[in-house]
């Protein structure tokens, strides 16, 4: 049963315009990650927050920014959009103890930049 | 350069036993390998994972691996496989002891006919 949520799950938008894209887990976990996958399917990581504090960021363009609240939350925010950022965004959650590999994922944020 | 790396990128099977081959690159003397299913909806689901230094290949359910260490290789076996298994599916390593460096490779897609 899905217990990380992503809205919207889709969206269309124009090159320049600005998308935000919003994640909360119900898990109680204290790790959030923002993943981006790309047309062929392959998935790399964008960022990772643990209780709030941002601990990753692989060389994402300047124009993404992650923004939490606390730790149940984790939005992507898209300034001024390129044609390369359509993707599929997904948020996924862990515990941090759990040394495992498991991710908790949602079903993912589909943008589509015209 | 790619540190996972999924030899088939498409497979097709009836009921029965499937075994999906993945191999990878790291300097990194404690890894996981772990293999995740992307469900139709987009959800990623975790199914099992593998610790560098367990020479016992892991089983969960119907899931279990073959861990070649030395060849850094590893490959998904389902048994018993159904329709509903159908999926693609990724191998992913994780480096250290964190869940912020998992490395997924591009997936196999999986079509099991009834």
């Amino acid at each position: 049963e899905t217990a990380v949520f992503q809205t919207p799950n889709y969206h269309v938008t124009q090159v320049g315009n600005e998308v935000s894209f919003n994640c909360k887990q119900t898990l109680g976990h204290d790790t959030m990650y923002w993943y981006k996958q790309d047309s062929k399917k392959l998935l790399k990581i964008m960022f990772s927050y643990n209780n709030k504090q941002l601990i990753v960021n692989e060389t994402v363009p300047r124009r993404f920014s992650p923004q939490s609240s606390d730790k149940a939350h984790l939005n992507l925010r898209i300034k001024s959009v390129e044609p390369e950022d359509s993707a599929v965004y997904l948020c996924a959650s862990s515990w941090t103890g759990a040394n495992t590999g498991q991710l908790y994922f949602g079903e993912g944020s589909k943008l589509t930049v015209l | 350069a790619q540190r996972v790396t999924q030899v088939q990128s498409t497979g097709s099977s009836q009921w029965g036993e499937v075994t999906l081959d993945c191999s990878y690159e790291t300097s990194e003397y404690s890894y996981l390998i772990l293999w995740y299913r992307q469900l139709f909806s987009g959800e990623m689901v975790f199914l099992i994972y593998q610790p560098s230094f367990d020479t016992q290949n892991q089983r969960s359910g119907h899931y279990s691996v073959v861990f070649q260490k030395s060849f850094k290789s590893i490959s998904l076996v389902i048994s018993a496989s159904q329709p509903e298994d159908s999926g693609t599916y990724f191998c992913a390593l994780s480096e250290g002891n964190s869940n912020n460096r998992i490395f997924f490779g591009d997936g196999t897609q999986l079509v099991v006919k009834p």
